[in-house]
């Protein structure tokens, strides 16, 4: 159980074009997700707190119009990188808190990496 | 918020011996705290987890400190072997609020 999937695994994208990246629970239903990035050999970056049926919660530093989060679903939320750029080539990886036991425990995606050129 | 700082960034140890990886938080409100491992390109796994209402919890070679007093806890693994070998990251929170991840320890089990 608590398997979270993620599509694209990978995507090469030319610069200014626009990527959407979708997370999903597979086997229980999330009312939260969150979306990291991830550079090499470093840390995950919480970049927002997705909540199905609201508004995403934005760190500071990151900017919400490039970076739009949809969570339509208890099973889905979407992670969009508008008019990309190189800099935003990274690791971005979802995870998926089950509600179903503990409330604090998240599962995570198998990433996706991104390439802008 | 919260500010979670993790050492060793790095550790080697032969297989067979343990290891040890240290954390530290700064919010006394954090009660939950998991440990992930991750491979190179795969997705962070959760290995085990801890609440604030526990001092130690064990599954077969690992187990978990925490010392609310002090606002640490420690990963211990036992036996290792080479496919131990992975960035394992620490974190803190909980009460339904997001997680700060440490920022990663290298492991390397060498034979």
């Amino acid at each position: 159980g608590a398997v979270v999937s993620q599509h694209p695994s990978w995507v090469i994208c030319k610069s200014g074009t626009s990527v959407k990246i979708e997370c999903r629970s597979l086997d229980f239903q999330a009312t939260t997700m969150f979306w990291y990035r991830q550079f090499p050999k470093q840390s995950l970056m919480l970049m927002a707190t997705s909540n199905e049926g609201s508004k995403a919660t934005y760190e500071q530093g990151v900017e919400k119009d490039k970076f739009l989060i949809n969570h339509a679903s208890l099973t889905l939320s979407t992670l969009t990188v508008t008019s990309a750029h190189p800099e935003d080539s990274s690791f971005y990886i979802c995870s998926a808190r089950d509600h179903r036991g503990s409330t604090d425990t998240q599962y995570f995606g198998p990433g996706t990496r991104l390439t802008v050129l | 918020g919260e500010n979670v700082e993790q050492h060793p960034s790095t550790l080697s140890v032969q297989e067979g011996d343990s290891a040890v990886i240290k954390c530290t938080y700064s919010d006394s409100a954090s009660n939950y705290f998991p440990w992930y491992k991750q491979e190179l390109g795969k997705r962070p796994q959760l290995i085990i987890d801890i609440r604030s209402n526990v001092g130690e919890k064990k599954d077969q070679r690992i187990a978990v400190t925490l010392n609310k007093t002090a606002k640490h806890f420690s990963l211990h693994i036992t036996e290792t072997q080479p496919e131990d070998s992975a960035v394992y990251f620490c974190a803190a929170g909980g009460g339904g609020n997001k997680l700060t991840f440490g920022t990663g320890t290298q492991l390397k089990v060498e034979l």
